[in-house]
């Protein structure tokens, strides 16, 4: 079945550590994105990928880091400048057209 | 950025329908409207998307005014598994790609 994958479900990152979060998708969807959600709010868009080796800045980047090497692939990296990483953390990708947005089932971040 | 306002809770009885109202004034004539929803720490669950027409789906209809300024989901027969967040988004088409820019949304709660 075609989807998104989230790993790991659950990360604790310590003080100064970058952590790393993967999101894969065989739905050979362009574009990708990175959303954070604290707890009782809506989701903030980082980043997003329309097409590999390509991303743009969304409205809470600074502290994060992407790549897109892949079309399958787009990690997302917690750096230790992000000083309040705790949150869930949801990868999204999309096809060209007018499709539905496929969510992974999220990342829990917490800082130990 | 053509942003969504949507009132941030709501009450339904059971087996009566639930409508909510989503207001995007600013929308352009090629931005769709989608509609998501999100139960506690999970990914959002796709519902419904639209452009200009009304949509009817296995899940709910969606209701687009004319001018395109407002649009209404509505669940038929709301039932205790439909109490959610539910979020109303434009995807917002740049340059640079198309991005998907949450709201708040609304904490529906259905009672029995």
């Amino acid at each position: 079945d075609g989807g998104i994958t989230q790993s790991p479900k659950y990360l604790f990152r310590k003080e100064g550590q970058n952590v790393t979060l993967s999101c894969e998708q065989n739905l050979n969807h362009d574009a990708m994105y990175w959303y954070r959600q604290d707890p009782g709010q809506g989701l903030r868009l980082i980043y997003y990928s329309q097409i590999v080796n390509d991303f743009q800045k969304g409205d809470i980047a600074e502290g994060y880091s992407v790549s897109r090497e892949k079309k399958e692939s787009f990690p997302l990296t917690v750096t230790s400048a992000q000083k309040n990483p705790t949150a869930f953390y949801l990868c999204a990708s999309i096809g060209r057209s007018n499709e539905k947005l496929f969510f992974g089932s999220g990342t829990q971040l917490s800082v130990l | 950025d053509a942003k969504t306002t949507q009132p941030p809770s709501m009450d339904c009885a059971e087996g009566r329908a639930a409508n909510l109202p989503c207001n995007h004034s600013t929308i352009s004539g090629n931005e769709y409207v989608y509609w998501y929803r999100q139960i506690h720490s999970q990914g959002p669950q796709y519902i419904i998307h639209g452009l200009k027409n009304n949509e009817t789906n296995e899940m709910a209809s969606l209701i687009i005014t004319e001018d395109r300024k407002s649009s209404t989901l509505i669940l038929p027969h709301a039932t205790l598994r439909d109490t959610a967040v539910y979020y109303c988004i434009v995807r917002v088409v740049e340059t640079s790609g198309s991005r998907l820019t949450f709201g708040e949304g609304t904490q529906l709660t259905v009672n029995p």
